[in-house]
């Protein structure tokens, strides 16, 4: 299995402009999460799905954040509009079950909004 | 608030010593969890105790937990150069039913000079 896979890498864009990161996750895990990093606040869960259903949207931090898991082997992060404070990486990771096995991350996608 | 935190915060030592990194947590546990991520990319699970556990070890790594003070260590022996990274505990925290969500402390910073 080729891991966790989240694109692009790296997004640099406009302050206002609508961003979409996506994910691709382990073949049969149930839970997909996505996670925002910065060294402020560290590791922070934005959202999470069990079997493609959002289940616990509490750490989204604005409406300008909408998260779609349409199918189990695709998920988008997508803010809208943008805003220099939402400068972070964005991991994605899944698991089977919610916390008994450990988690396989992406490589992240390391956003820029200027 | 963080669920687990780690101490102490950054650790820098020579190649070949042992690095011995902890982490506190605040509420009953089924398991723990010690995560690794490396400069510019995803976390990677290294290993799981769960709370009937006392230790476990997995090639250099030992972890010990200890659930009558809330708190577990990490201990890598031998260090390599290769070994610097961020580490970080995770804890399972109750969200709905019986689902848990991991909570990830803010991470050891791990230096081995060679």
């Amino acid at each position: 299995d080729a891991g966790v896979i989240q694109s692009p890498r790296h997004e640099v864009t406009e302050m206002g402009q609508e961003v979409t990161l996506r994910c691709k996750p382990i073949s049969g895990h149930d839970y997909l999460f996505w996670y925002r990093q910065t060294m402020m606040r560290g590791l922070e869960l934005l959202i999470y799905f069990n079997n493609n259903v959002p289940i616990d949207d509490s750490g989204m931090p604005e409406d300008r954040f909408s998260a779609k898991m349409p199918n189990a082997s695709f998920s988008t992060l997508k803010i809208q509009p943008s805003e220099p404070r939402d400068s972070a990486v964005y991991f994605c990771a899944s698991s089977y079950g919610s916390s008994n096995y450990g988690y396989t991350f992406g490589s992240g996608t390391r956003l820029t909004v200027v | 608030s963080q669920q687990g935190e780690e101490d102490p915060q950054a650790l820098s030592i020579q190649e070949g010593e042992n690095a011995t990194m902890n982490c506190s947590y605040k509420t009953s546990i089924n398991n723990l969890q010690w995560y690794r991520q490396n400069s510019g990319r995803g976390l990677v699970h290294l290993i799981l105790i769960r709370s009937n556990e006392r230790e476990k070890h997995s090639g250099r790594l030992r972890v010990t937990l200890d659930t009558s003070k809330k708190s577990s260590s990490l201990l890598i022996t031998a260090s390599r150069a290769a070994d610097t990274a961020s580490y970080f505990c995770a804890t399972p925290v109750p969200i709905s039913g019986s689902a848990r969500q991991l909570t990830f402390g803010s991470g050891t910073q791990l230096t081995v000079l060679p």
